[in-house]
């Protein structure tokens, strides 16, 4: 499997406060990305990266923000955490885009939950 | 943006029997990839398969782009083969997002 790993793998926070989750690979993709899965919505993007300080916003990106300063670190950073983004959280990363036919490759998730 | 359907919602098997889930899209896409999440949670990716037929073991996918569809077949299912199923696609024209469908439950009894 590929090596990457996500941290942490439990998380309680409290309302209000910033949180940072992430993502470490150790196989230089260029691709990262960051999902979140909630019942009954399967998995929705929230934001992903095709570089080095390159990424972009996915469908719900509203209270997050990312930074990748290095190929092998992707972080995702709830900036006041709220009851709504409970979650369990999944990095993905890829060799390449779509069109050379690469797939994605999971974490194994980050349970957040925000009291 | 997309819109993805997978059928059936929840589907149970007895060991042994054979399988066919089926993921819609509502436009034109580049990549599909499906996926299966195990009961602890971790995704694998099965195919990458934005057209055409491949197969891997026991497993076997097939889409069809021109007519939106693909579908996923598991034969001779185990008890190993329970959990979700997703199928997640991708369009040139919003590359690196991709949009999940809500999976396909799938139980497998011995």
């Amino acid at each position: 499997d590929a090596g990457i790993t996500q941290s942490p793998r439990h998380k309680v926070t409290e309302t209000g406060t910033p949180v940072t989750l992430r993502c470490h690979q150790t196989e230089n993709h260029r691709y990262m990305y960051w999902y979140r899965q909630d019942p009954g919505h399967g998995l929705r993007l929230i934001h992903y990266s095709y570089g080095v300080k390159d990424t972009d916003k996915g469908e719900v990106s509203d209270g997050y923000s990312v930074s990748r300063s290095k190929t092998e670190d992707f972080l995702l950073t709830l900036e006041s955490a709220t009851s709504s983004q409970t979650s369990v959280y999944f990095c993905a990363i890829s060799e390449g885009a779509w069109y050379g036919g690469y797939g994605y490759t999971f974490g194994s998730g980050t349970r957040l939950t925000v009291v | 943006g997309i819109q993805v359907e997978q059928s059936p919602p929840d589907l149970i098997l007895q060991e042994g029997a054979n399988s066919t889930l089926r993921c819609n899209f509502s436009d034109s896409v580049n990549n599909l990839q499906w996926f299966h999440q195990n009961p602890w949670g971790q995704l694998i990716n099965l195919f990458y398969i934005p057209s055409g037929t491949k197969q891997n073991g026991r497993l076997s996918a097939t889409t069809v782009a021109t007519e939106r569809y693909s579908l996923l077949y598991i034969s001779s299912s185990q008890t190993t083969d329970s959990g979700v199923y997703f199928c997640a696609v991708e369009r040139d024209t919003n590359a690196g997002k991709s949009t999940f469908g809500d999976g396909t439950t799938l139980t497998v009894k011995p």
